[in-house]
């Protein structure tokens, strides 16, 4: 099975600050990665998909890159609204897996 | 608007069973690949299960392989997922969510239904 671990597990910042979050894989998975924003008691949402397309209506102020086993997602200027938990996602094989998340807190 | 509407969650005692819907609208049902995810509390997101658009073709994690089955009723626009054998490890809100495998995964998704597991 392929693991994903996500860097940091919490991250504190403030409104207006440029973020990064990092995935890594046990093995490649091309480009067959989404990351998801989940907000308390809500489903989770896509932002990106195939590493670094981005969903339709996501502010372009979310980014993906990598390929093979390191990702990254980066918010370029953090709004209210972005506080919430952040996951990535392996749909390269079954049994397709999550990384751990990584909340966004308010610093 | 696509609409994924999920039941059939609740309290369950351990070795018992419980069969979860997961009503479908706004998209052709039959032409899509759907799934189950789920997520223990405070936990991550684990995927459970898939089944293709015709229900042939099926995969499940291997913590419920032999315990639970996915299936489908294109008839009816419906996700079932039937868990018996259950343990308080499958505590958790059960997602339903459509599966699009090329280029995006998992796009649209249910609110959830909650099982809990406990004597």
């Amino acid at each position: 099975d392929i693991q994903m671990t996500q860097s940091p597990s919490t991250l504190s910042a403030s409104v207006g600050d440029r973020v990064t979050i990092t995935c890594r894989a046990t093995q490649s998975i091309s480009t067959w990665l989404a990351w998801y924003q989940q907000k308390p008691g809500k489903a989770p949402k896509v932002l990106i998909y195939k590493a670094s397309t981005l969903e339709s209506g996501v502010p372009s102020r979310f980014s993906g890159s990598g390929s093979g086993t390191e990702f990254s997602l980066t918010i370029s200027s953090l709004q209210p609204a972005d506080f919430a938990t952040y996951y990535c996602h392996q749909y390269n094989s079954y049994p397709v897996t999550f990384g751990g998340g990584t909340k966004v807190e308010i610093k | 608007e696509v609409q994924l509407v999920e039941s059939g969650g609740g309290l369950v005692e351990p070795g018992g069973s419980l069969r979860l819907s997961c009503a479908a609208s706004g998209f052709t049902f039959s032409r899509y690949w759907m799934s189950w995810v789920r997520q223990a509390p405070g936990k991550g997101l684990e995927w459970v299960a898939n089944i293709k658009e015709d229900g042939s073709e099926k995969h499940y994690v291997d913590s419920v392989k032999g315990r639970f089955t996915i299936s489908r009723d294109n008839a009816k626009n419906s996700l079932y997922l039937q868990m018996n054998s259950l343990r308080a490890e499958d505590t958790a809100v059960y997602y339903c969510a459509r599966y699009d495998g090329s280029p995006r995964s998992f796009e649209y998704w249910g609110q959830g239904s909650l099982v809990t597991v406990s004597a």
